[in-house]
């Protein structure tokens, strides 16, 4: 029962091109959604977050949108970097003490 | 100011053995989670302690598991018996309280293979 997806495991985007990474999820409770970037052999860092009562969340070159009614988040980054190749996680939280994580999206950006 | 802190970075046990894994949060953080990442998954939630405390383990496996944040000291996640299954990455990450989740941080892991 996955309750949050991301249904493309990987994406390859042109350096200077905007990413767009995708995530759908299944709970209507969850109320607190957060993207994670992750390098291999190191832990998840924190990207940004959004709250369910808003629908857009800017930081620097990374915005994250929020579409509640069709329960899809979408995490862009303009202009895409090298730097920026990871995997990225979106997870959920529903006021509890865990988050759910989907299964992730490999980013390649290409020089 | 040191992050999150888990050790071993890896780990090799045979079939049957016991694992061992230890976190420290980082400073001032009370609060621990453990997180374990099958190959090609994402990260499924195990188990939330406060200092000797066990809040929600509502992801642990009902055998072999256990979890324990002492008084003084890291906290422990225990695989006891351990079979192949078993084999993934084990995150924790801390807080310095519940609900912060833009500072939960989370150490580096340890990568459990089981042979």
């Amino acid at each position: 029962d996955q309750q949050v997806k991301q249904n493309s495991p990987s994406l390859s985007v042109q350096e200077g091109r905007i990413s767009i990474l995708n995530c759908d999820y299944t709970n209507s409770m969850f109320d607190y959604f957060l993207w994670y970037k992750k390098y291999p052999a190191e832990g998840p860092t924190f990207l940004i977050s959004i709250s369910s009562i808003k629908d857009k969340n800017e930081d620097g070159r990374f915005t994250v949108f929020l579409n509640k009614s069709a329960k899809h988040l979408s995490l862009h980054i303009v202009p895409s970097q090298p730097g920026d190749s990871a995997v990225y996680f979106c997870a959920a939280n529903n006021a509890g003490n865990m988050l759910t994580f989907g299964g992730g999206t490999r980013l390649m950006v290409k020089p | 100011n040191a992050g999150v802190m888990q050790n071993p970075r890896h780990l090799v046990r045979r079939r049957g053995q016991e694992a061992r894994l230890r976190c420290s949060p980082m400073k001032g953080h009370s609060h621990v989670y453990w997180y374990r990442q099958l190959p090609e998954e994402g990260l499924k939630f195990m188990v939330y302690l406060q200092k000797e405390n066990i809040i929600d383990e509502s992801g642990m496996p009902k055998e072999r598991f256990s979890a324990e944040f002492p008084k003084e000291g890291p906290s422990i996640l225990r695989i006891q018996q351990v079979v192949r299954g078993d084999s993934a990455a084990y995150f924790c990450a801390s807080s310095p309280r519940t609900g912060t989740f833009y500072g939960y941080t989370f150490g580096s892991g340890t990568r459990l293979t089981v042979v």
